[in-house]
């Protein structure tokens, strides 16, 4: 069982590129939410899904993609990289409501923007 | 809207004195609070969480946390503080029926000999 993995852990890119971050959880759990980090902000919710086809936007959606074909997937698309978009994304999963569940986290992705 | 301040950016203890990092929230319907850590380049871990019920929790690593609903407070402590405690701690809130949260700015916790 290996929860949440995320790919890949650390990641260089040039402004304008675009790529995408990848997000597996083998928990069979519908709700996956995308989440970054930055010094100082704490964690700031990008996009989040409850289940697979139903996506919405989360406080910074700005400059991001998600879609939920499968349960078990929810990537993260950067269409046009910015230098703003250097930080730590982490993608959450979670059964349910968090009163009954509890959200488990990956390990994260650093990526910088030059 | 739900929002979350953690007072202190910082909190330095010393080996075996009492940890306190204090926790604000705001919330327009019944709260789900949740304390994590964060060990240098690692995920969230959940210490403890508060939903219905007992308003004082215990959670791993000998951390606790009380919520008081008329301070809108959720302050984590611990007794003891001990090296390994040593890391970032973040208070997030949720609503009930959600799935996402609400996260402080994080309190970092540096424990010295």
């Amino acid at each position: 069982n290996a929860g949440v993995t995320q790919t890949p852990k650390f990641q260089v890119l040039k402004t304008g590129q675009s790529m995408t971050l990848q997000c597996a959880q083998d928990m069979n759990h519908e709700y996956m939410s995308w989440y970054r980090q930055d010094p100082g902000m704490g964690l700031r919710l990008i996009h989040y899904s409850v289940g697979a086809g139903i996506t919405d936007q989360g406080e910074v959606p700005n400059g991001y993609n998600v879609s939920r074909s499968t349960t078990e997937d929810f990537p993260l698309r950067l269409l046009s990289a910015a230098p703003s978009q250097t930080s730590v994304y982490f993608c959450a999963s979670s059964y349910s409501n968090l009163g009954k569940g509890q959200a488990f986290f990956g390990q994260g992705t650093r990526l910088t923007v030059v | 809207a739900q929002s979350v301040t953690q007072l202190g950016s910082h909190v330095s203890v010393s080996e075996g004195a009492l940890v306190l990092l204090r926790c604000n929230y705001s919330s327009s319907v019944p709260p789900y609070l949740f304390w994590y850590v964060q060990y240098p380049n690692q995920g969230l871990q959940l210490l403890l969480k508060y939903t219905t019920g007992a308003t004082l929790v215990k959670g791993i690593n000998g951390f606790e946390a009380e919520f008081k609903k008329s301070e809108t407070s959720f302050h984590l402590t611990k007794p003891s503080a001990h090296m390994s405690d040593a890391a970032e701690y973040f208070c997030a809130v949720s609503s009930s029926g959600y799935s996402t949260l609400t996260f402080g700015k994080g309190t970092m916790l540096l424990v010295s000999p």
